[in-house]
């Protein structure tokens, strides 16, 4: 078990709709990253939080957002979902503050499988 | 963003084997380079990582295997057993910015 929790672990919508998914990471870990994994693309990273405060931006669309509560738990909001958004989204969690490094260790959580139908 | 190209995409290696995935880089500016394991079901966990002062680093039946002048690094596991099946991811972290992983590589181990 990473420490890090991620729900829901299926989410099943239509086009056009909208979704969140909800982060919490492990307990002393300041940054949160959510990623996209798909079979074609791989591990995709999309953005990543520290201490409340957007840190990095990837590959993140803009129909897409994160946010970081002050209790440091993390939700990624999917709006107008398409078809190809279709993935399973992992949320990871480390110490670092993302300046790379050694201590960038990431521990990631199951993920959430999306389909969209 | 920083550029990790992995090979193979697949790999399937008899029980005993060994297991060899690549990974070329782009960037000079880096920290350590470091592999992920992935079960299925799962989420990624760190399995090994290096730094770039030394050359290899072994854990066990896993290897690292770093050739700085090539800008490539590569994973060893000895002695492959059914249970390393799962996808392998390696990652550069850039300095100053956050890890950018390879497309993966699944292992397939016969028994």
């Amino acid at each position: 078990d990473s420490g890090v929790t991620q729900t829901p672990k299926h989410l099943i919508t239509a086009t056009g709709q909208r979704v969140t998914l909800r982060c919490s990471p492990r307990s002393g870990d300041l940054s949160v990253y959510w990623y996209q994994q798909s079979l074609d693309q791989g591990l995709q990273f999309l953005i990543q939080y520290y201490n409340g405060e957007e840190r990095a931006k990837g590959n993140i669309l803009e129909r897409f957002s994160a946010q970081q509560f002050p209790d440091l738990h993390s939700e990624l909001n999917l709006s107008s979902l398409e078809l190809g958004d279709s993935a399973l989204y992992f949320c990871a969690s480390s110490v670092a503050s993302g300046t790379g490094g050694t201590n960038e260790k990431l521990f990631f959580g199951s993920g959430t499988q999306l389909s969209v139908l | 963003q920083q550029q990790v190209k992995q090979s193979p995409q697949s790999l399937i290696v008899q029980k005993g084997g060994i297991s060899i995935i690549n990974c070329a880089y782009e960037n000079t500016a880096f920290d350590y380079f470091p592999w992920y394991q992935q079960f299925p079901g799962k989420g990624p966990a760190l399995l090994i990582a290096i730094r770039p002062d030394v050359s290899e680093k072994k854990e066990g039946r896993f290897t690292i295997s770093f050739n700085k002048s090539a800008k490539q690094f590569s994973l060893h596991i000895m002695d492959s057993q059914p249970g390393d099946s799962a996808t392998y991811f390696c990652a550069s972290p850039p300095r100053y910015s956050t890890l950018t992983f390879g497309k993966g590589t699944m292992l397939l181990v016969s028994p």
